[in-house]
Protein backbone atom coordinates (compact mmCIF):
# COMPACT_ATOMS: atom_id res chain seq x y z
CA UNK A 1 0.00 0.00 0.00
CA UNK A 2 0.98 3.53 -0.58
CA UNK A 3 0.22 6.95 0.90
CA UNK A 4 0.68 10.35 0.75
CA UNK A 5 0.15 13.45 3.20
CA UNK A 6 0.83 17.08 2.67
CA UNK A 7 1.24 18.74 5.82
CA UNK A 8 -0.28 22.05 5.06
CA UNK A 9 -3.82 22.68 3.13
CA UNK A 10 -2.56 26.11 2.43
CA UNK A 11 1.08 27.99 2.93
CA UNK A 12 0.80 31.78 2.12
CA UNK A 13 3.83 33.69 1.52
CA UNK A 14 4.99 37.21 0.17
CA UNK A 15 6.00 37.94 -3.29
CA UNK A 16 10.56 36.99 -3.24
CA UNK A 17 10.54 34.67 -0.34
CA UNK A 18 11.27 31.13 -0.33
CA UNK A 19 8.41 28.41 -0.59
CA UNK A 20 8.39 25.08 0.93
CA UNK A 21 5.62 22.65 0.74
CA UNK A 22 5.67 19.76 2.62
CA UNK A 23 4.76 15.86 1.57
CA UNK A 24 5.59 12.87 3.31
CA UNK A 25 5.15 9.75 1.75
CA UNK A 26 4.56 5.82 2.94
CA UNK A 27 5.62 3.23 0.72
CA UNK A 28 6.36 -0.39 1.14
CA UNK A 29 9.01 -0.66 -1.94
CA UNK A 30 11.11 1.97 -3.72
CA UNK A 31 8.52 4.34 -5.21
CA UNK A 32 8.50 7.14 -7.80
CA UNK A 33 7.37 10.32 -6.38
CA UNK A 34 6.11 14.03 -8.26
CA UNK A 35 4.53 17.15 -7.79
CA UNK A 36 1.64 18.47 -9.89
CA UNK A 37 0.97 21.94 -10.37
CA UNK A 38 -3.01 23.01 -11.07
CA UNK A 39 -3.99 26.47 -11.74
CA UNK A 40 -7.46 27.84 -10.94
CA UNK A 41 -10.06 25.73 -13.82
CA UNK A 42 -6.59 24.09 -15.88
CA UNK A 43 -5.69 20.50 -15.79
CA UNK A 44 -2.49 19.06 -13.76
CA UNK A 45 1.07 19.91 -15.10
CA UNK A 46 3.78 17.78 -13.81
CA UNK A 47 6.61 20.19 -12.17
CA UNK A 48 9.50 17.68 -11.35
CA UNK A 49 9.58 13.71 -10.70
CA UNK A 50 11.60 11.61 -8.70
CA UNK A 51 12.67 7.97 -10.05
CA UNK A 52 15.35 6.49 -8.02
CA UNK A 53 18.21 8.62 -9.40
CA UNK A 54 19.58 12.17 -7.97
CA UNK A 55 17.70 13.02 -4.76
CA UNK A 56 17.80 16.34 -5.81
CA UNK A 57 15.48 16.79 -8.28
CA UNK A 58 14.88 20.67 -10.05
CA UNK A 59 11.52 21.33 -11.98
CA UNK A 60 10.05 23.84 -14.16
CA UNK A 61 9.49 27.11 -13.18
CA UNK A 62 12.94 27.28 -10.74
CA UNK A 63 11.09 24.56 -8.22
CA UNK A 64 12.80 21.83 -6.75
CA UNK A 65 12.19 18.74 -4.59
CA UNK A 66 14.42 16.98 -2.77
CA UNK A 67 13.77 13.13 -1.37
CA UNK A 68 15.05 11.86 1.95
CA UNK A 69 14.45 7.99 2.43
CA UNK A 70 15.40 8.33 5.94
CA UNK A 71 12.56 11.29 6.93
CA UNK A 72 10.17 9.47 3.44
CA UNK A 73 10.01 12.72 2.78
CA UNK A 74 9.84 14.88 -0.67
CA UNK A 75 9.41 18.81 -0.19
CA UNK A 76 8.96 20.90 -2.80
CA UNK A 77 10.80 24.21 -2.27
CA UNK A 78 11.65 27.81 -4.71
CA UNK A 79 13.65 30.27 -3.55
CA UNK A 80 11.93 33.04 -4.81
CA UNK A 81 8.08 33.02 -5.09
CA UNK A 82 6.64 34.42 -7.81
CA UNK A 83 2.56 36.11 -8.10
CA UNK A 84 2.19 33.15 -10.94
CA UNK A 85 2.93 30.32 -8.98
CA UNK A 86 -0.68 30.65 -7.34
CA UNK A 87 -2.15 27.32 -7.52
CA UNK A 88 -2.86 23.77 -5.80
CA UNK A 89 0.28 21.84 -5.56
CA UNK A 90 -0.07 18.10 -5.34
CA UNK A 91 2.36 15.38 -4.18
CA UNK A 92 2.16 11.79 -5.93
CA UNK A 93 3.22 8.62 -5.39
CA UNK A 94 3.43 5.24 -7.25
CA UNK A 95 4.83 2.05 -7.65
CA UNK A 96 4.95 2.27 -11.47
CA UNK A 97 2.88 -0.52 -11.52
CA UNK A 98 -0.93 -0.10 -13.62
CA UNK A 99 -3.13 1.23 -10.82
CA UNK A 100 -2.13 4.53 -10.91
CA UNK A 101 -1.26 7.08 -8.74
CA UNK A 102 -2.07 8.03 -5.37
CA UNK A 103 -2.25 11.87 -4.65
CA UNK A 104 -1.78 13.85 -1.53
CA UNK A 105 -5.08 16.09 -0.80
CA UNK A 106 -3.23 19.51 -2.16
CA UNK A 107 -1.82 22.48 -1.04
CA UNK A 108 -2.92 25.63 -1.72
CA UNK A 109 -0.45 28.10 -1.97
CA UNK A 110 -0.89 32.03 -1.59
CA UNK A 111 0.83 34.46 -2.92
CA UNK A 112 0.91 37.95 -1.12
CA UNK A 113 1.81 41.23 -3.22
CA UNK B 1 0.44 17.59 -30.15
CA UNK B 2 -2.78 17.25 -28.46
CA UNK B 3 -1.97 15.22 -25.61
CA UNK B 4 -4.65 13.91 -23.62
CA UNK B 5 -8.13 15.09 -24.92
CA UNK B 6 -11.31 15.80 -22.85
CA UNK B 7 -14.83 16.51 -23.79
CA UNK B 8 -17.12 18.27 -22.61
CA UNK B 9 -15.56 20.76 -20.66
CA UNK B 10 -18.68 21.69 -19.00
CA UNK B 11 -21.90 19.96 -18.02
CA UNK B 12 -24.99 19.89 -16.04
CA UNK B 13 -27.34 16.52 -15.73
CA UNK B 14 -30.55 16.08 -13.80
CA UNK B 15 -30.68 13.72 -11.33
CA UNK B 16 -30.95 9.82 -13.36
CA UNK B 17 -29.94 10.82 -16.58
CA UNK B 18 -27.11 9.19 -18.22
CA UNK B 19 -23.91 10.63 -20.14
CA UNK B 20 -20.54 9.53 -21.08
CA UNK B 21 -17.27 11.46 -20.91
CA UNK B 22 -15.22 11.29 -23.93
CA UNK B 23 -11.22 10.45 -23.47
CA UNK B 24 -8.86 10.88 -26.22
CA UNK B 25 -4.84 10.46 -26.22
CA UNK B 26 -2.57 10.74 -29.57
CA UNK B 27 0.69 9.21 -27.22
CA UNK B 28 0.40 5.92 -28.20
CA UNK B 29 0.08 5.37 -24.40
CA UNK B 30 -0.83 2.01 -23.25
CA UNK B 31 -2.21 3.14 -19.38
CA UNK B 32 -5.61 5.12 -19.35
CA UNK B 33 -7.42 6.63 -16.01
CA UNK B 34 -10.07 8.47 -15.06
CA UNK B 35 -9.69 10.54 -11.61
CA UNK B 36 -12.31 12.57 -9.68
CA UNK B 37 -11.35 15.21 -7.64
CA UNK B 38 -13.30 16.59 -5.25
CA UNK B 39 -12.56 19.91 -3.34
CA UNK B 40 -10.06 19.36 -0.31
CA UNK B 41 -9.34 15.40 -0.94
CA UNK B 42 -6.99 15.78 -4.10
CA UNK B 43 -7.80 12.80 -6.62
CA UNK B 44 -9.23 9.56 -6.80
CA UNK B 45 -8.80 6.46 -9.37
CA UNK B 46 -12.03 5.74 -10.32
CA UNK B 47 -11.15 3.04 -13.52
CA UNK B 48 -7.88 2.27 -15.11
CA UNK B 49 -7.10 0.66 -18.53
CA UNK B 50 -4.02 -1.00 -19.42
CA UNK B 51 -4.63 -1.43 -22.75
CA UNK B 52 -7.44 -2.29 -25.28
CA UNK B 53 -10.00 -5.18 -24.07
CA UNK B 54 -8.56 -4.45 -20.43
CA UNK B 55 -9.99 -2.46 -17.36
CA UNK B 56 -10.01 -2.49 -13.53
CA UNK B 57 -11.59 -0.50 -10.92
CA UNK B 58 -9.86 1.47 -9.05
CA UNK B 59 -10.73 3.24 -5.84
CA UNK B 60 -14.33 4.74 -6.38
CA UNK B 61 -15.68 2.76 -9.42
CA UNK B 62 -19.59 2.10 -7.90
CA UNK B 63 -21.85 4.16 -10.13
CA UNK B 64 -19.46 4.05 -13.24
CA UNK B 65 -18.64 2.41 -16.16
CA UNK B 66 -15.74 2.29 -18.62
CA UNK B 67 -14.58 0.63 -21.91
CA UNK B 68 -11.29 0.45 -23.95
CA UNK B 69 -12.06 -0.70 -27.45
CA UNK B 70 -9.44 1.09 -29.23
CA UNK B 71 -5.66 2.18 -27.61
CA UNK B 72 -6.85 5.92 -28.11
CA UNK B 73 -10.46 5.94 -26.21
CA UNK B 74 -11.06 5.13 -23.16
CA UNK B 75 -14.68 6.76 -22.38
CA UNK B 76 -16.54 7.24 -18.38
CA UNK B 77 -20.45 6.25 -18.71
CA UNK B 78 -22.23 7.60 -15.49
CA UNK B 79 -25.60 5.58 -16.03
CA UNK B 80 -27.79 7.42 -13.15
CA UNK B 81 -26.51 10.11 -12.06
CA UNK B 82 -26.50 11.42 -8.69
CA UNK B 83 -25.60 14.44 -6.91
CA UNK B 84 -22.92 12.69 -5.30
CA UNK B 85 -21.39 12.18 -8.87
CA UNK B 86 -20.81 16.27 -8.82
CA UNK B 87 -17.04 16.55 -9.21
CA UNK B 88 -14.52 17.55 -11.79
CA UNK B 89 -13.37 14.31 -13.43
CA UNK B 90 -9.70 13.90 -14.99
CA UNK B 91 -8.70 11.46 -17.47
CA UNK B 92 -5.13 10.57 -17.54
CA UNK B 93 -2.44 8.60 -19.64
CA UNK B 94 0.68 7.24 -19.48
CA UNK B 95 3.18 4.30 -21.44
CA UNK B 96 3.28 2.00 -19.26
CA UNK B 97 5.46 0.09 -16.29
CA UNK B 98 9.05 1.71 -16.14
CA UNK B 99 7.11 5.02 -17.38
CA UNK B 100 5.77 6.08 -14.07
CA UNK B 101 4.96 9.64 -15.38
CA UNK B 102 1.23 10.69 -16.42
CA UNK B 103 -0.45 13.32 -18.10
CA UNK B 104 -3.88 14.94 -17.70
CA UNK B 105 -6.76 16.29 -19.82
CA UNK B 106 -7.67 19.54 -18.78
CA UNK B 107 -10.72 18.38 -16.96
CA UNK B 108 -14.65 18.07 -17.24
CA UNK B 109 -16.54 19.89 -14.47
CA UNK B 110 -19.87 17.77 -13.98
CA UNK B 111 -22.75 18.67 -11.87
CA UNK B 112 -25.88 16.73 -10.88
CA UNK B 113 -29.04 18.81 -9.81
Amino acid sequence: AQSVTQLDSHVSVSEGTPVLLRCNYSSSYSPSLFWYVQHPNKGLQLLLKYTSAATLVKGINGFEAEFKKSETSFHLTKPSAHMSDAAEYFCVVTRGGADGLTFGKGTHLIIQP
Amino acid sequence: NAGVTQTPKFRILKIGQSMTLQCTQDMNHNYMYWYRQDPGMGLKLIYYSVGAGITDKGEVPNGYNVSRSTTEDFPLRLELAAPSQTSVYFCASRWGRGAPEAFFGQGTRLTVV
